[in-house]
């Protein structure tokens, strides 16, 4: 089953634009982990924010998870035509055998 | 590149025949992962290994089988296909990680699978 939900599903935006996505979640996790996918190719690890972190920068990455309301963000700045893929998230739950959850994925745009 | 190999890139094949799916994963890594990539379905778990050892299951058909050998690649046996097994098979490996959480795994480049 899937724990994380994105949103939105899509996200079309101009060059240049910041992008947000958002990851809901439903059970206690270790940890959260955003992906990015170009068009039917391999999953790219972006970024890992453990749950006693808050908020996390890598490069043009910024990840915040709250975890009172199982939530995370993926924001992208100053978008790039590169970035356009899909984007999940992934939940590493406590509780249960599977590994990383992943969600349905955002499908960014960036249109130039 | 993510240093995760996968063979074939592509398989066609026919209702109820079985097929064979090759990983390698990165120079030291211990664990595989094996996910299942469709258009309705998303990204789902299949089965982790660990060292040889099978470490945790997910929605895995009964149909579905795998192992990881001594030289830790890993291979991925569907049997008696049907047409809803046409997907990318995707194997991810990672590194050992303490205290039960996992860490960044990095994904192979995938396997098409179309059953005609």
């Amino acid at each position: 089953s899937q724990q994380g939900e994105e949103d939105p599903q899509a996200l079309s935006i101009q060059e240049g634009e910041n992008a947000t996505m958002n990851c809901s979640y439903k059970t206690s996790i270790n940890n959260l982990q955003w992906y990015r996918q170009n068009s039917g190719r391999g999953l790219v690890h972006l970024i890992l924010i453990r749950s006693n972190e808050r908020e996390k920068h890598s490069g043009r990455l910024r990840v915040t998870l709250d975890t009172s309301k199982k939530s995370s963000s993926l924001l992208i700045t100053a978008s790039r035509a590169a970035d356009t893929a899909s984007y999940f998230c992934a939940t590493d739950p406590i509780q249960g055998a599977q590994k990383l959850v992943f969600g349905q994925g955002t499908r960014l745009t960036i249109n130039p | 590149d993510s240093g995760v190999t996968q063979t074939p890139k592509h398989l066609i094949t026919a209702t109820g025949q079985r097929v064979t799916l090759r990983c390698s994963p990165r120079s030291g890594d211990l664990s595989v992962y094996w996910y299942q990539q469709s258009l309705d379905q998303g990204l789902q778990f299949l089965i982790q290994y660990y060292n040889g050892e099978e470490r945790a299951k997910g929605n895995i058909l009964e149909r579905f089988s795998a192992q990881q050998f001594p030289d830790l690649h890993s291979e991925l046996n569907l049997s008696s296909l049907e047409l809803g097994d046409s997907a990318l098979y995707f194997c991810a490996s990672s590194s050992p990680q303490g205290g039960g959480s996992t860490d960044t795994q990095y994904f192979g480049p995938g396997t098409r699978l179309t059953v005609l």
